[in-house]
């Protein structure tokens, strides 16, 4: 396993325009979160999937994001209608979720947004 | 959620220990402590955690103070791939990290 992976690397999109990332994360692991990072900050959380179930999500997704989880294995983020500033890096992580309840989230190495 | 302190930044010669401190004064007891850092250009990777107790893996140490109100991250012997933004989060069972801003760490040979 190589670890989390998430395509594409860099998208460039116009302004109105939607856009779709993918995230895969390591195998078995049954939790999976969504990131986003502007510049000079850290990352702030915006959702959250056990295995399908999408359980909690920050009130920094607007209707305009969505993300889904099928099968509980990889998962996408939608942004409709993107604004210039939903520029960022987009992180997904995931994680086991079992046994001691403070398990090791890997992250990917995410997918940078630009709205132009 | 737990609020954290941390300094803004730190700076480090290379070999030589580095202590990263963090204030987490309104914790709760059954908040693990956490550290992630962040490389230039990457996601970022887990470091370390503890609850109570002192901890060490081939990373790093982790004191966690008796009152558990603070804890210090300590890298024994600075080397320059250990330059990044380390982000010390209170975690609850089940719950999203929640980063904050860190203390970027400047290491010079």
């Amino acid at each position: 396993d190589t670890g989390v992976s998430q395509d594409p690397r860099h998208k460039i999109t116009k302004r109105g325009q939607n856009v779709t990332f993918r995230c895969d994360p390591i195998s078995e692991h049954n939790r999976l979160y969504w990131y986003r990072q502007t510049l000079g900050q850290g990352p702030e959380f915006l959702t959250y999937f056990q295995n399908e179930a999408q359980l909690e999500k920050s009130r920094l997704l607007s209707n305009r994001f969505s993300a889904e989880r099928p099968k509980g294995s990889f998962s996408t983020l939608e942004i409709q209608r993107t604004e210039q500033g939903d520029s960022a890096m987009y992180l997904c992580a995931s994680s086991l979720g079992v046994g001691e309840p403070s398990t090791e989230a890997f992250f990917g190495q995410g997918t940078r947004l630009t709205v132009v | 959620d737990a609020k954290t302190t941390q300094p803004n930044s730190m700076e480090s010669n290379e070999e030589e220990p580095v202590h990263l401190p963090c204030n987490h004064s309104t914790i709760s007891g059954t908040d693990y402590i956490h550290w992630y850092r962040q490389l230039p250009s990457q996601g970022p990777e887990y470091v370390i955690h503890g609850l109570t107790s002192n901890v060490n893996n081939r990373m790093a140490s982790l004191a966690i103070a008796e009152d558990r109100k603070s804890s210090t991250l300590i890298l024994h012997r600075a080397t320059l791939r250990d330059a990044a933004v380390y982000y010390c989060i209170p975690l609850v069972t089940g719950y999203a990290l929640n980063f904050g801003k860190g203390t970027s760490l400047l290491v010079t040979p």
